[in-house]
Formats: structure tokens, C-alpha cells, sequence
């Protein structure tokens, strides 16, 4: 089944401690986002890569971190994390011109 | 810039009933547009696409968009409504050079038994 897969779902963690979400696709795309979603602000870009090695910021990068060595695989890196970081994160593929797969989210919080 | 809004962040109707969400664009260049539906807990799942082509596109779920340049308009519609349809519906638009996906702010479908 062709699909995007994120892991974890759900995460608690404190102020400061790295987390990593990692990000896995099964249908050979070049593309790779990650969106956070977020109540009243709706869906924004955080990072977005189009092949491997090439990573570019969306529109909300600080704090993050991406990086992608393999096609399939596009983690999300968080150094430091901070409460204003607790969101709704989705992780997306997809080829030129055609939209996006998304997987099913990672609820993040951070207290 | 390439942007979407949709009106009305939320939307009520009657089982049974059409369902009509507004989407409205902004691009210089002709747009590939997209409607996602989001299930509570659960990701974006594509609806239907307009990239070239039949303006009048049809979808999952008995849903379709009609692609209208004059009026910059792409709404989605249903002809009638079921209880299983109660979620959260984006319109996006896809800035091609970077393959990145501008959202509108959505809205809430509630279906009234």
C-alpha cells in the first residue's frame, strides 16, 4: 500500500530534549514536506526537500531541523524543543506537479 | 504570491442536502488547485485535483469541483449530504516551481441529522 508513515503518533517531552519525528515514503517521490498545523493558523510549510541532499526552509523553519541522506526517509529534527513547538506535525510526498501524500500526524507536546 | 481562501469556517447542513464549500484563488500563473478532507485524528486525504484539462473534476465520495478562471473560484460541492462527511476540508493550490502546497484555513462541515 502506497502510503507515508510517521512515527510517533503522540509525543509528550520536556522543554530542551532533542526529539527526532522520522517520516517514511513507499512511492518513490522526490518531494518531502513537513507541515505543522496549528488552531487559527491552519497548515503551514516547515521544511521541504526535492531530491536527496536538497532541503530548503518553508515558511516556518526556526527551531527545526531536516535532513534527507535517503529518497524515502525525511526526519524532523527538533534540537531544542520549546512549548511554542507543540503542534500537529504531518509529513508529506509527492512528484512534480501532482499533490501531496500525507501521513496520519504526530501530536506533539512539549511542557 | 499564489494564495487560497476559502469562506466560512464552518458549514452546516442537512443530511441529504448540498454541500457547497467555497474556495477562492489568487495566482498569476494557472493554478493546480486541490481540495484535501482532514477526519477527526486523522491526516489529509486528497479529494480531488484540478491540474489542466476538464474544468469540471470529480472526486471521492460523490464529491466534485468545478474549476471556474473568470471567477477564480474552485468550490466544492456534493449533491447530498451524509453524517460520514462531518470534517475539515482545505483548498489548497500548489506553487509548481517548489512543489509546495499554500492552504486556505479550512472548513468545518457539520451534518445535521
Amino acid at each position: 500500500e502506497a502510503q507515508v508513515t510517521q512515527n510517533p503518533r503522540y509525543l509528550i517531552t520536556v522543554t530542551g530534549k532533542k526529539l527526532t519525528v522520522t517520516c517514511s515514503q513507499n512511492m518513490n517521490h522526490e518531494y518531502m514536506s513537513w507541515y505543522r498545523q496549528d488552531p487559527g493558523l491552519g497548515l503551514r510549510q516547515i521544511y521541504y526537500s526535492m531530491n536527496v541532499e536538497v532541503t530548503d526552509k518553508g515558511d516556518v523553519p526556526e527551531g527545526y531541523k531536516v535532513s534527507r541522506k535517503e529518497k524515502r526517509n525525511f526526519p524532523l529534527i527538533l534540537e531544542s524543543p520549546s512549548p511554542n513547538q507543540t503542534s500537529l506535525y504531518f509529513c508529506a510526498s509527492s512528484r512534480q506537479g501532482y499533490g501531496y501524500t500525507f501521513g496520519s500526524g504526530t501530536r506533539l507536546t512539549v511542557v | 504570491a499564489q494564495s487560497v481562501t476559502q469562506l466560512g469556517s464552518h458549514v452546516s447542513v442537512s443530511e441529504g442536502a448540498l454541500v457547497l464549500l467555497r474556495c477562492n484563488y489568487s495566482s498569476s500563473v494557472p493554478p493546480y488547485l486541490f481540495w484535501y478532507v482532514q477526519y477527526p485524528n486523522q491526516g489529509l486525504q486528497l479529494l480531488l485535483k484540478y491540474t489542466t484539462g476538464a474544468t469540471l473534476v470529480k472526486g471521492i465520495n460523490g464529491f466534485e469541483a468545478e474549476f471556474k478562471k473568470s471567477e477564480t473560484s474552485f468550490h466544492l460541492t456534493k449533491p447530498s449530504a451524509h453524517m460520514s462527511d462531518a470534517a475539515e476540508y482545505f483548498c489548497a493550490v500548489l506553487i509548481q516551481g517548489a512543489q509546495k502546497l499554500v492552504f486556505g484555513q479550512g472548513t468545518r462541515l457539520t451534518i445535521n441529522p
